[in-house]
Order: C-alpha cells, then structure tokens, then sequence
C-alpha cells in the first residue's frame, strides 16, 4: 500500500537558517504529493503541492520539488521565522477513486531567535 | 464562513462511557472525513464520507461508528469508550474532486480513563 517516511524530528533551528526536511514515498502509479502545516493548537493546512514529477511547489517560501526518481519530496526554505515553529506533515494522494491522503509521522520544528 | 467546526474542544470519559464528537462544515463539501492524531504515529484515518448517506472505513475505524444525514453534518460516536482511543480527533472537509485540499477543524483533545 501507500506509505510516507519523513525525517523524525524534532528539529531545532536558530532563525534566519536553511531548513530541509525530508520525505520519500511508496505508491502504486503517480501519486500527488503535499505538505500540511500545524501550527500550535490548530487543525492542519495545506502549505504547497506537487502533481506530477519535476513539479515544484511553492508558498510563504518554502519549496518542495517532486522527484519521481528518488521517490522523494523534500521540505526547504532558504530562511526560517520564529513564526515557522509548526509540524509539517507530508502526504500523498493516489487519486483514481481512494479519497484517502496518507500522511508521514510528522516533524516538529522549533525556531528560537 | 465558519469553516469546519468540532465540539467539544477537550472531553474526559470513564471506561466504557459513550459519546458522539461533533463536526459541521458550511463550505458545501461533498467529502469529509474523521482522523486521529498521536505521538509518534501522524494521522491515521478513522471513517469517511463522500455525500450524504455514504460512509467508508479508514484505516482504524474499530470502535467507532459514522453516520452523515446532510452534507453539512458529520458526527463521530464513540460507542464504549477505551483508553486506547485517548488521542486528538480532526474532522475535515473538501470538495470530492479536491480530496487532497482537505480543510481540517481545530480538533477535540478526548482522554480516556
């Protein structure tokens, strides 16, 4: 079946550092693939999303390119905020009529100033 | 709009007891869903639902029943309460084309003693 493995956190940056946090995946056909956001206290939200292979996708500077080689989708931005501070979840969605997102474990990253 | 709505937000039962989480989305989605959220194990799915009348199982749906009346109401109830379903529950909502833009509710923190 699907699968999603993300880096185990928690991850700890000083602001203004580069982030990345991995995620491969496991799925029959071409999947989609996403990242949520968590903030504290909060249901998720969808950050950014990728279609199809070579896509990127992208929002409040953070970046995730779909690479169906490496079967990965990693998590980037250049410069990490205070207001960062969330649990980023990533997740694919096989379509063709499973109305099921499967979703990684979670990473916890904490930014101190 | 309101969004997705759950209530409540924090419940405490006893062994055994039975209760029924809330969720109400005014976004005229077609899909719903219910999902639990634990330490370590990232969302799992619980039930779904893609229209009025219709509901699936996810991937832990034992110990819990689903039912969907209008397209706005999906309620959860937990028929005999164990300690084992100690979590954070999350409903959420999306267009039945748009599965993987779920909009997720702010969450029930339920403990079981």
């Amino acid at each position: 079946g699907d699968s999603v493995t993300q880096m185990e956190g928690p991850v700890t940056l000083s602001e203004e550092a580069f982030l990345t946090i991995n995620c491969t995946y496991t799925a029959t056909g071409y999947p989609s693939l996403f990242w949520y956001v968590q903030y504290p206290g909060e249901g998720l939200q969808l950050l950014l999303k990728a279609t199809k292979a070579d896509d990127k996708g992208s929002n409040k500077g953070f970046e995730a390119t779909y690479r169906k080689e490496t079967t990965s989708f990693h998590l980037e931005k250049g410069s990490v905020q205070v207001s960062d501070s969330a649990v980023y979840f990533c997740a694919l969605y096989s379509g063709a009529g499973s109305y099921q997102l499967t979703f990684g474990k979670g990473t916890k990253l904490s930014v101190i100033p | 709009n309101a969004g997705v709505t759950q209530t409540p937000k924090f419940q405490v039962l006893k062994t055994g007891q039975s209760m029924t989480l809330q969720c109400a989305q005014d976004m005229n989605h077609e899909y719903m869903s219910w999902y639990r959220q634990d330490p370590g194990m990232g969302l799992r799915l619980i039930h779904y639902s893609v229209g009025a009348g219709i509901t699936d199982q996810g991937e832990v749906p034992n110990g819990y029943n689903v039912s969907r009346s209008t397209t706005e109401d999906f309620p959860l109830r937990l028929l005999s309460a164990a300690p084992s379903q100690t979590s954070v529950y999350f409903c959420a909502s999306s267009y039945l084309g748009q599965v993987y833009e779920q909009y997720f509710g702010p969450g029930t923190r339920l403990t079981v003693t």
